[in-house]
């Protein structure tokens, strides 16, 4: 089956400090794979897709296929890096385009 | 700029009553989708339309129907609620079923007495 785990509900750091916010799956072919985030109040947006190979507001992750993992990591976080983050997975075949979404990890950064 | 739009932004309900979520977008987007979200189970798929005249049941749509009335619109209705339906109920649409961008609604906050 097609799952997403995110293994921390929260995870609270310090301002200044490394982050990385794990995500794993389970999907036997080749998936695609998001990172989403909720600020307070505000609704749920795209923070990065694997494909892009991007950096958005310092966070990058990798596909490891070998670990199917994908982590989202910044190296100095900052208070407005609070929010809810969640990990998704498109199966690439899939005929409806739903992602598949992790429960969530809230990150709280401390001054 | 709207984007998607959800109806209502909170309800009350008691057990057994009906309602339907509204929810529109206005980007010309292919396919829509309802997700509930629920403390420590993330968001769960209810039911999904890949394209106008399509739709097809999620993770969780046991207790709900739903309408694509129109490229714009996708209904989510509770035909008979329950307490374990109350739940944050966000509706997403896409471009087509392939593009793996979601553009999310604010939600709606749904409590069930």
């Amino acid at each position: 089956a097609q799952r997403v785990t995110q293994p921390e509900k929260l995870l609270s750091v310090f301002k200044g400090a490394p982050v990385e916010l794990k995500c794993n799956y389970s999907y036997s072919g080749s998936p695609e794979l998001f990172w989403y985030v909720q600020y307070s109040r505000q609704r749920l947006q795209l923070l990065l897709r694997h494909i892009s190979r991007e950096s958005i507001k310092g966070f990058t992750a990798d596909l490891n296929k070998g670990e199917t993992s994908f982590h989202l990591k910044k190296p100095f976080a900052q208070e407005e890096d609070s929010a809810m983050y969640y990990c998704a997975l498109r199966p690439f075949y899939n005929q409806g385009g739903k992602l598949i979404f992790g429960q969530g990890t809230e990150l709280s950064v401390k001054p | 700029n709207a984007g998607v739009t959800q109806t209502p932004k909170f309800q009350v309900l008691k057990t057994g009553q009906s309602m339907t979520l509204q929810c529109a977008q206005d980007m010309n987007h292919n396919s829509m989708y309802w997700y509930r979200q629920d403390p420590g189970m993330g968001l769960r798929l209810i039911y999904y339309s890949a394209s106008e005249g399509t739709t097809d049941k999620g993770e969780v749509p046991n207790g709900y129907n739903v309408s694509r009335l129109n490229k714009r619109e996708f209904s989510l209705r509770l035909e008979s609620a329950a307490p374990s339906q109350t739940s944050v109920y966000f509706c997403a649409s896409s471009p087509t079923a392939g593009a793996g961008e979601l553009f999310f609604g604010e939600g709606s906050r749904l409590t069930v007495l």
